[in-house]
């Protein structure tokens, strides 16, 4: 099981409010992603990270935004909640190209719902 | 429009039998495809990954093949099990990418009933 962990796993909060949902890999992987993914639908990349320093948007629009101050910690913030904000976000981290491919490890998730 | 489509949406299949699930691309160039393995709640989990040489993947009683030539793939899964029971996402990246940008599919929810 991959050691990447999200906190919190469930969280219901107001609009208006500003949140922080945390995201922590121990397995010193240099790159990691936030997905967004609405019931029955793809996951859809928001945000990534080639390492410190480096954040960058990814192919979905998103009001996030995320830091990366150190290798294992990749947290997403929301400054204001929205209800159009509630889904599930999931944090992922990859290792070096292996097989000529990037293994994605992924975190359990954190399911938001902004009422 | 999603690069990545998959069949069945959903199946229901009894304990013990064997499914087939597809996944059809159109991601170019192509440089590997993985089939995960989602349960409720939780993150995906990998269970193959395939490069463009490589034709048929086994993982326990997950096999997955590919053609890259017609662009499809399928996940066999043989003598189900109960905890079978997910959504399994094909999940196709481009080459060229240092990212390793993956382009999602929908996913296929599996319920295996005893």
């Amino acid at each position: 099981e991959a050691d990447i962990y999200q906190t919190p796993r469930y969280l219901v909060i107001g609009t208006g409010k500003k949140i922080t949902l945390e995201c922590s890999q121990t397995m010193g992987h240099d790159k990691m992603y936030w997905y967004q993914q609405d019931p029955g639908m793809e996951l859809h990349l928001i945000h990534y990270s080639y390492g410190v320093n480096s954040t960058e948007k990814g192919d979905l629009s998103s009001e996030s935004t995320v830091s990366r101050i150190r290798t294992e910690h990749f947290p997403l913030t929301l400054e204001s909640a929205r209800p159009s904000h509630t889904s599930q976000y999931l944090c992922a981290s990859s290792d070096v190209e292996r097989e000529g491919a990037y293994e994605q490890y992924f975190g359990p998730g954190t399911r938001l719902t902004v009422t | 429009k999603n690069q990545v489509e998959q069949s069945p949406q959903s199946l229901i299949i009894l304990e013990g039998k064997n499914c087939t699930l597809q996944c059809n691309y159109t991601v170019s160039p192509f440089s590997n495809l993985r089939w995960y393995k989602q349960d409720t709640g939780r993150g995906p989990v990998s269970l193959t990954i395939m490069t463009f040489s490589e034709n048929t993947k086994s993982n326990g009683r997950y096999t997955a093949t590919l053609d890259a030539d017609t662009k499809q793939s399928s996940l066999h899964i043989t003598a189900s099990q109960l905890s079978d029971s997910a959504s399994y996402i094909c999940v196709v990246s481009d080459r060229g990418s240092t990212l390793g940008r993956l382009y999602f599919g929908r996913g296929t929810q599996l319920t295996v009933w005893p």
